[in-house]
């Protein structure tokens, strides 16, 4: 079992659509979680950190889970601009290692 | 931006030949990483250093080696690279504390014919 899964996708939606992705972890003793996105051929960037009580950035809300290991992004109207693969992160321990899922493929269409 | 450069941003080889890639912060971030990024794996971490001339293993280190002998510098060497080893390469950095991110690189594509 991967330590950090996503599903894959893509998930393809219209301009304006919501959508969320969730990805579940594994240790339960993970500490921190972010959400990453990635354009085609580009680095991943930090999109927002994952708190427990749930964060809100514009159209984006993650929510985390312990109890149940996972991690959710929810994206409201939905832009072209969204269009990239989205990757869960998960940090365990105190030496700062981070272990990113494959991310999941989001295409927002015209 | 974080002042990450990786350098060089491409390179093409040939099998069996040293490769060292360079990454180079300007944050005077104490963490820094190395991870590939292959089709079906997504980033996994190869080395990490937690300070200067202090180094660790992660999950897919054999045939790498590390070397950081200034905080801004961490390089990553393939001592004699195969075609496994193609990939790309990001460099990251952290300013470690509880639930810090990290930050990336642009990045660096190897090829090994």
């Amino acid at each position: 079992r991967k330590e950090v899964e996503q599903d894959p996708g893509p998930f393809n939606v219209p301009e304006g659509a919501t959508v969320a992705f969730n990805c579940t972890y594994s240790n339960s003793a993970s500490q921190s979680f972010f959400w990453y996105r990635q354009d085609c051929r580009k680095e991943p960037k930090l999109l927002m950190s994952v708190y427990s009580s749930g964060n809100e950035d514009g159209r984006f809300t993650a929510q985390l889970n312990r109890a149940s290991q996972y991690i959710s992004l929810l994206i409201r109207d939905s832009k072209l601009s969204d269009s990239a693969t989205y990757l869960c992160v998960v940090g365990t321990g105190n030496t700062g290692k981070l272990i990113f899922g494959q991310g999941t493929t989001l295409q927002v269409k015209p | 931006d974080a002042g990450i450069t990786q350098s060089p941003r491409h390179k093409v080889t040939e099998t069996g030949t040293p490769v060292t890639l360079r990454c180079h912060q300007t944050e005077n971030h104490r963490y820094m990483y190395w991870y590939r990024q292959d089709p079906g794996h997504g980033l996994r971490l190869i080395h990490y250093s937690y300070g200067v001339k202090d180094t660790d293993k992660g999950e897919v280190s054999d045939g790498y080696s590390v070397s950081r002998s200034k905080t801004e510098d961490f390089l990553l060497t393939l001592e004699s690279a195969t075609s496994s080893q193609t990939s790309v390469y990001f460099c990251a950095i952290s300013d470690m504390g509880p639930n810090q991110p990290q930050h990336f690189g642009d990045g660096t594509r190897l090829s090994i014919l």
